[in-house]
């Protein structure tokens, strides 16, 4: 059974600082997902990670994949308060599944909340 | 439409009865998924549907679970004979074809059984 590890589950965290998000997973895949939820709203899509060595970066946050590893990160430059708000990591084993197994596996989340 | 929506937002039901969830999908995408997501955790696979074919229900909770997608468009899940346990948020999303396709999730319904 595939299992999605993040680390840390709650992180609290000074305006101006850097921080890193850890996504672990049990299988192979090379297709994995970050979402950010805010309280009470639904998951919006932050990034679509889709082979070894993916980075993408949009604003403060950068998220990077290496499969070898089965690792993914998020990291987090120069956090502001908006930043605040929970981040899903998602791995998706379709493409190593002979195309069946479509499900999201998702972590348990990180609760980021950024201090002035 | 322009986003997945679902309906009703919120719903409230005593233990035993059934209740329908509505999912509408973003309408050129194939595929619908349903994920049940409890307080403080990720979202948790229930089912998906490639048009209206369902490929998969391996994560249905028991056979008081249903979901259905006649046309391949609208999607609803029905639990019958409601439980406490049952009390969740239900989140269904959409993508443009299965595996490798970014998911698109709507508002949830919260669903609490007393």
């Amino acid at each position: 059974e595939l299992k999605v590890e993040q680390n840390p589950l709650f992180l609290s965290m000074q305006e101006g600082k850097n921080y890193t998000i850890y996504c672990n997973y049990s299988t192979t895949s090379d297709r994995l997902y970050w979402y950010r939820q805010d309280p009470g709203k639904s998951l919006e899509s932050l990034f679509v990670l889709l082979s070894n060595g993916a980075v993408k970066q949009e604003g403060r946050l950068m998220a990077s994949l290496d499969t070898k590893a089965r690792l993914s990160t998020l990291h987090i430059t120069a956090a502001v308060h908006d930043l605040s708000a929970t981040y899903f990591c998602a791995v998706d084993t379709s493409k190593n599944s002979g195309g069946s197994n479509y499900k999201l596996t998702f972590g348990k989340g990180t609760l980021l909340t950024v201090n002035p | 439409g322009a986003g997945v929506s679902q309906s009703p937002r919120y719903k409230v039901t005593k233990r035993g009865q059934d209740v329908t969830l509505r999912c509408d999908p973003i309408s050129s995408h194939a595929t619908l998924y349903w994920y049940q997501q409890a307080l403080g955790q990720g979202p948790e696979f229930l089912t998906y549907f490639n048009y209206e074919a369902q490929p998969d229900k391996s994560g249905l909770p028991s056979d008081r679970f249903s979901a259905e997608r006649p046309e391949g468009s609208i999607s609803t899940l029905t639990i019958q004979r409601t439980e406490q346990r049952d009390s969740a948020m239900y989140r269904c999303a959409s993508s443009l074809a299965p595996g490798g396709s970014e998911q698109y999730f709507g508002p949830g319904t919260r669903l609490t059984v007393t």
